[in-house]
């Protein structure tokens, strides 16, 4: 079975500062991964995904991932964050015809 | 235009009661699950739906019953409900042959009193 690890829990960071979202996955076998963005009392949304390609990831609302397949990791990365990026942001790992596995979530809050 | 529907949007009830979400899609996809978050906001898989047969079933107790008449519904109904199941419940689909992205609803607030 696939895991997903998100490390941190909660991210607090200042507007307008970058802000980095660890993401790490274990998986022996091609993946597809994926960054949601769950805004509050909202349903989750597509942030961006990885399925094959160019490493690097471009997605909504500026944000951007890097696959990195030695490091088992898809981190999140925005070079500037606003008050409204505050949310929560899952990773998640799958493979074809396999079971979609979320982690446990980190909380952004963009100090204003 | 909604991709995927879930309703009600809130529901409150008593302890004892059964209640049911309703959820559609649109998308033509063949999968469709129901996930469970709580209040620290992990999600939890309950059940996956691939073309109205059950493919995943995760322990949940087993007055939680899905139900999916075709490919597009697929309807959770819960019996002799809990404090405990209080949560927001999601319902999603994907296409399971390729990279099986999730579409979610909007969410089900389920507050049991």
């Amino acid at each position: 079975a696939q895991s997903v690890t998100q490390l941190d829990s909660q991210v607090p960071v200042f507007e307008e500062a970058p802000v980095e979202l660890r993401c790490n996955y274990s998986s022996s076998v091609s993946v597809y991964l994926f960054w949601y963005v769950q805004y509050p009392n909202q349903g989750l949304q597509l942030l961006l995904k990885y399925l094959s390609g160019s490493t690097l990831v471009k997605g909504i609302n500026g944000f951007e991932a890097e696959f990195n397949k030695s490091q088992t990791s898809f981190h999140l990365r925005k070079p500037s964050v606003h008050i409204s990026d505050t949310a929560e942001y899952f990773c998640a790992v799958s493979s074809t015809g396999n079971q979609f596995y979320f982690g446990t979530g980190t909380s952004l809050t963009v100090i204003p | 235009d909604t991709a995927v529907s879930q309703t009600p949007k809130y529901l409150v009830t008593q302890m004892g009661n059964d209640k049911s979400i309703k959820c559609e899609q649109n998308l033509g996809h063949d999968t469709m699950y129901w996930y469970k978050q709580d209040s620290k906001k992990f999600l939890k898989i309950m059940f996956s739906y691939n073309n109205k047969e059950l493919i995943i079933n995760e322990t949940v107790p087993n007055r939680f019953s899905p139900k999916s008449p075709d490919k597009a519904h697929l309807n959770l109904h819960i019996n002799s409900l809990e404090l405990g199941d209080s949560a927001v419940y999601f319902c999603a689909s994907s296409q399971l042959v390729r990279s099986n992205e999730q579409y979610f609803g909007p969410g089900t607030r389920l507050t049991v009193t």
